[in-house]
């Protein structure tokens, strides 16, 4: 089983909203990200978690705050976005990050379509 | 240079034709590549991983890498309309410390399969 689960699958949100979006694996896997896609983009990375702590922050503006509560789940709290962070919102995980060549395949979760007003 | 470069098509291809895909990187000393499969307004679907030198067959889909050349590809045979999709090479291992390593995407390449 491979699956990683996010909720919600959409979310419409003003720019005065605070708003979380959720993401959970059951695989055991200790390495969780979050990525953020454009249309006709690749994704691009914006937070790490390895072994529950904050390992890679790509340099994401403070109105994203990420928030790892155990190895099973991933949040990313939202806050006073702007309507150009609207976006899929991807959550990963891989099964070990630092077994480079083994268990690093990355497994993504279906998305939450954010759409800020 | 671009750290993982893709041709952004489209590519066209008839069915039941093999479809290639090729990609290029900048580090040698990347250690695993990735091929997902993306459906318009859906998430990245692993296909294939490849860490050694030389073909890994799984189904209709051979994944090839020449890590001498820098150079990894997809080849889909018998292509079916289903494979209509984005593909994107995906490069683990770029430019970071052990442990912290960054999966780098190409900007994918847009396969049509005409019926």
């Amino acid at each position: 089983d491979t699956e990683v689960t996010q909720t919600p699958k959409h979310l419409v949100m003003g720019m005065t909203n605070k708003k979380s979006l959720k993401c959970e694996q059951h695989m055991g896997h200790r390495a969780m990200y979050w990525y953020k896609q454009k249309a006709k983009k690749p994704p691009e990375l914006m937070f790490v978690y390895s072994y529950e702590k904050l390992s890679i922050n790509e340099s994401v503006p403070s109105r994203f705050s990420p928030e790892c509560p155990n190895s099973s789940l991933l949040n990313l709290h939202l806050h006073a976005l702007q309507p150009e962070d609207s976006a899929l919102y991807l959550c990963a995980s891989s099964q070990d990050p630092r077994d480079r060549g083994r268990t690093d395949t990355q497994y993504f979760g279906p998305g939450t379509r954010l759409t800020v007003l | 240079q671009k750290e993982v470069e893709q041709n952004s098509g489209p590519l066209s291809v008839p069915e039941g034709a093999i479809a290639s895909l090729n990609c290029t990187y900048s580090d040698r000393g990347s250690q695993s590549f990735f091929w997902y499969r993306q459906y318009s307004g859906k998430s990245p679907e692993l296909i294939m991983f490849i860490y050694s030198n030389g073909d890994k067959e799984d189904g209709r889909f051979t994944a090839q890498l020449n890590k001498a050349s820098q150079y990894v590809s997809l080849l889909i045979r018998d292509s079916q309309p289903s494979d209509s999709a984005t593909y994107l090479c995906a490069v683990n291992g770029l430019l970071r410390t052990f442990g912290n390593e960054k999966l780098t995407f190409g900007t994918g390449t847009r396969l049509t399969i005409i019926p």
